[in-house]
């Protein structure tokens, strides 16, 4: 099946820095990403649609700024986390949609910590 | 807006018992209707889709679901439960338009001896 990797699986960094999270759609295209945000024990929350060569759509409540998304290629989407926080902490899980069969595949995650 | 209603955070059933886990949509147009399984620190691995074509789906690990419009429901279900079946499970559909998923809350599902 359709792979999907994050880098880096988890990541700790100190209030203020940057963190970049990379996606990479492994044997598909995918002209569609889309980056997750899950709090422990709840459910994924969409924080934005990124479609290759244009500009991300984020949800409702997301500051873009601090939530850069960037997706340069039919196979990669980054999401850069802007000054961290630790209420950033949380578990980062980005999506690709194969551009034939419309399947989402998802990625392993990103834990971030910060501290 | 299509909305996904997972009825039961958590469900606790023994070893060699049926798995239910209950989803239902809300949707005016024909649904395309998942189920995913999320293990603990990993992403979602994708255990069947309905995409209009049969109503009852078989999916990877023994679960299948059933489509049935005039409940508007896509219960999961698994006739013999085993321990490695512990995990959470989402329910999903896409919004109007095929441009976004929609999850639901996720149901735990706990598997004991």
């Amino acid at each position: 099946g359709a792979v999907v990797s994050q880098h880096p699986s988890w990541v700790i960094c100190k209030s203020g820095t940057s963190v970049k999270i990379e996606c990479r759609s492994l044997d598909f295209q995918a002209t569609t990403m889309f980056w997750y945000r899950q709090f422990p024990k709840q459910s994924l929350m969409l924080m934005a649609t990124s479609n290759e060569g244009s500009k991300a759509t984020y949800e409702q409540g997301v500051e873009k700024d601090k939530f850069l998304i960037n997706h340069a290629s039919l196979t990669l989407s980054t999401l850069t986390v802007t000054s961290a926080h630790p209420e950033d902490s949380s578990f980062y899980i980005c999506s690709a949609r194969d551009a034939t069969s419309y399947e989402q595949y998802f990625g392993p995650g990103t834990r971030l910590t910060v501290t | 807006a299509q909305s996904v209603t997972q009825l039961g955070s958590h469900v606790s059933v023994s070893e060699g018992a049926l798995v239910l886990l209950r989803c239902n949509y809300s949707s005016s147009v024909p649904p395309y209707l998942f189920w995913y399984v999320q293990y603990p620190n990993q992403g979602l691995q994708l255990l069947l889709k309905y995409t209009s074509a049969a109503t009852l789906v078989k999916g990877i690990n023994g679960f299948e679901a059933e489509f049935k419009k005039s409940e508007t429901s896509f219960h999961l279900t698994k006739p013999s439960a085993h321990m490695s079946d512990a995990a959470e499970y989402f329910c999903a559909a896409y919004s109007g338009g095929y441009n976004k998923l929609i999850f639901g809350a996720g149901t735990r599902l706990a598997v004991h001896p």
